[in-house]
């Protein structure tokens, strides 16, 4: 099937620290939305975007939508040990067809 | 409380026992999705609904049946389970929200951690 390329695989980073991870793809998407994923739980929907080179924050979140359709970044700034969790990113290309990154695993050491 | 609810929460089954995983959202959502989650592939869309009555295949439908009678529910059912189907299961319910797009408020439930042996 389709896929998204998503990186790093992992990251470890030291608190304080800023943060960027991002996802690319061979496709156009519509929309591209950002999770974060705790241990034991679903994930939950941090940032939704829509429109090509759109740049919407959520706290120290930025996230952006790429000029070309095909990618997208995730900035967390200033992180704190609750960042920790696994980040993914999830492309639409209309409707609600759905396809995620393989994720982000993100290590905070406080 | 806003909720998507999945039961079991965990389930052992043996190879080929039909088993029905459901799916309840209070939230009066259009939107309802089934994803799987495997080690290193992220989720992966196994069908989803757009209404009542209006279901389509997502990325990985194989070995998988849906059906949507009511708004609030969407159960998963499989018919004839096997070990490649061990996986941890995601329903997800969202709104359509006008000049966006469906998963403007994307909501998950907590997991079905689903063992076949």
């Amino acid at each position: 099937g389709q896929q998204l390329n998503q990186s790093p695989q992992s990251m470890f980073i030291q608190e304080g620290e800023d943060v960027s991870m991002n996802c690319t793809s061979s496709s156009i998407f519509n929309t591209w939305l950002w999770y974060k994923q705790d241990p034991g739980e679903g994930p939950v929907l941090l940032i939704a975007l829509y429109k090509a080179g759109e740049l919407t924050s959520n706290g120290r979140l930025t996230a952006q939508f790429g000029i070309t359709r095909k990618d997208s970044f995730l900035n967390i700034s200033a992180s704190i040990p609750s960042d920790v969790g696994i980040y993914f990113c999830a492309g639409q290309k209309g409707g609600f067809k759905t396809i995620f990154g393989a994720g982000t695993r993100l290590f905070v050491k406080a | 409380e806003a909720q998507v609810t999945q039961n079991p929460r965990y389930l052992i089954t043996v190879t080929g026992k039909k088993l029905t995983v459901t799916c309840s959202q209070n939230m009066n959502h259009e939107y309802m999705s089934w994803y799987r989650q495997d080690p290193g592939l992220g989720l992966r869309q196994i069908y989803y609904s757009m209404n009542v009555e209006v279901t389509d295949k997502g990325d990985v439908p194989e070995g998988y049946k849906v059906s949507r009678k009511e708004k609030r529910n969407f159960p998963l059912i499989l018919e004839s389970p096997s070990p490649n189907q061990t996986s941890l299961y995601f329903c997800a319910s969202s709104s359509h929200i006008r000049d966006r797009g469906p998963n403007t408020e994307a909501f998950f439930g907590q997991g079905t951690r689903l063992t076949v042996v």
